[in-house]
């Protein structure tokens, strides 16, 4: 069975302030992908990455990060100098051999950035 | 267009109602997948499809829940004598062929059963 936590309900930061969103994830595949979507107030998912359980190499995008780690089952994303446009739920997902196809999204972090 | 697109975008039933939620995936995708939603959680897989063939469907909740894609483009999901526990929002997504890639998901339906 696969398992997808993120602990943080939300996390309220000021403009210009980095965010840190956790995400842990179970399974017993040695093959599976992880993603991060973004969910603003209009409702529709965007995606945002996706990495292979093989490429733990970290990636940056503009003031996006993630950080994969293989040894403690995470998959962290680091927003860096926050804006008011990044104010949104961001789910993490995981997709394993086991269910190819379906996306286990785990509950969501509210970010909410004041200005 | 350029998105998946979703209609309606908000449905209120009265409880025992039929409803039927129509999605339009982006053209040339061959995989289709519907999601449920409920308040403040993340969304759950119900169905998927590959062209017309309904591949996987262990995720719906009941026989109420009944998905379709007959020319292996738009889909129809539809829910039979909706119960107030339905109430949640139903996303579709789509993606090219291959379960791996990154799906892309419309607005969604917003579904109230009263």
């Amino acid at each position: 069975a696969q398992k997808v936590t993120q602990a943080q309900t939300e996390i309220s930061v000021v403009e210009k302030e980095d965010v840190t969103l956790d995400c842990v994830y179970e399974t017993r595949d040695t093959t599976y992908y992880l993603f991060w979507y973004k969910q603003p107030p209009s409702g529709e998912l965007v995606f945002l990455i996706r990495r292979n359980s093989f490429d733990e190499q970290n990636e940056i995008s503009g003031r996006y990060s993630w950080n994969f780690q293989k040894s403690t089952s995470s998959f962290n994303f680091t927003i860096t100098a926050s804006q008011v446009v990044d104010s949104a739920v961001y789910f993490c997902a995981l997709m394993t051999t086991d269910s190819w196809g379906k996306l286990q999204f785990g509950a969501g972090t509210q970010v909410v950035v004041t200005p | 267009g350029a998105g998946v697109s979703q209609s309606p975008r908000y449905k209120v039933a009265k409880r025992g109602q039929d409803v039927a939620l129509r999605c339009d995936p982006i053209s040339g995708h061959v995989s289709l997948f519907w999601y449920q939603q409920a308040l403040g959680q993340g969304p759950e897989f119900l169905t998927y499809f590959q062209n017309e063939a309904q591949l996987d469907k262990s995720g719906l909740p009941s026989d109420r829940f009944f998905a379709e894609r007959p020319e292996g483009s738009v889909s129809t999901l539809k829910i039979q004598r909706t119960q107030q526990e339905d109430s949640a929002v139903y996303l579709c997504a789509s993606s090219l062929v291959g379960r791996n890639n990154e799906q892309f998901f419309g607005p969604g339906t917003r579904l109230t059963v009263l």
